[in-house]
């Protein structure tokens, strides 16, 4: 079956402890990419990648870090949590050259995260 | 740059009644336009979308978009709702050749029985 998998579902933590949220697809995508989800904000671009070793900044980078060290894989990490991190985050695949051909985002599940 | 505006934040119908989920858009370059739905504790996934051609879009379980670029609306409609369509809708837009996907805030439907 062709997904998005994202892990841990729930995350709680504390302020400075590093994280790493992870994220695979199956699917062979190229541009992988992620947001994080807040009330009455919509969904915001984190960092997407391209293709592998190719990650650019999306419109709410700071804080966060990714790497794309293979096709599918594409961890969210960050390294010194704040309260303000607190959010539900969703990665998403696509095929190339992603959203900027139309193509069709396909979403995991989602990672709340809270930072205490 | 693009953005994305959801008219309402909360739309309450009753079972079976039309719906009509409203979205504005604004791009200085042509769009594609996309409405996604995310049903509870789930990600989202695409309904339909709008990339050239036809400006009535059909997507999945029933529902379908207007595209009109005078008024840079793209609005979702399905003419008799179930239960099962409550969730959260998402607007987006993609500027052709931008790589970026601009979420509107989303609009949460409710169904009533």
């Amino acid at each position: 079956e062709a997904q998005v998998t994202q892990n841990p579902r729930y995350l709680i933590t504390v302020t400075g402890k590093k994280l790493t949220v992870t994220c695979s697809q199956n699917m062979n995508h190229e541009y992988m990419s992620w947001y994080r989800q807040d009330p009455g904000l919509g969904l915001r671009q984190i960092y997407y990648s391209m293709n592998v070793e190719v990650t650019d900044k999306g419109d709410v980078p700071e804080g966060y870090k990714v790497s794309r060290k293979e096709k599918r894989n594409f961890p969210l990490i960050l390294e010194s949590p704040s309260p303000n991190q607190t959010s539900l985050y969703f990665c998403a695949s696509s095929l190339s050259p992603g959203t900027r051909a139309g193509e069709k985002l396909f979403f995991g599940s989602g990672t709340q995260l809270s930072v205490l | 740059a693009q953005s994305v505006t959801q008219l309402d934040s909360q739309v309450p119908v009753f079972e079976e009644a039309p719906v009509e989920l409203r979205c504005n858009y604004s791009s200085s370059v042509s769009v594609y336009l996309f409405w996604y739905v995310q049903y509870p504790n789930q990600g989202l996934q695409l309904l339909l979308k709008y990339l050239s051609g036809s400006t009535l879009v059909k997507g999945i379980n029933g529902f379908e978009a207007e595209f009109n670029k005078s008024q840079t609306s793209f609005h979702l409609r399905k003419p008799s709702v179930h239960i099962s369509d409550t969730a959260e809708y998402f607007c987006a837009v993609s500027g052709k050749g931008a790589q970026k996907l601009v979420f509107g805030q989303g609009t949460r439907l409710t169904i009533n029985p």
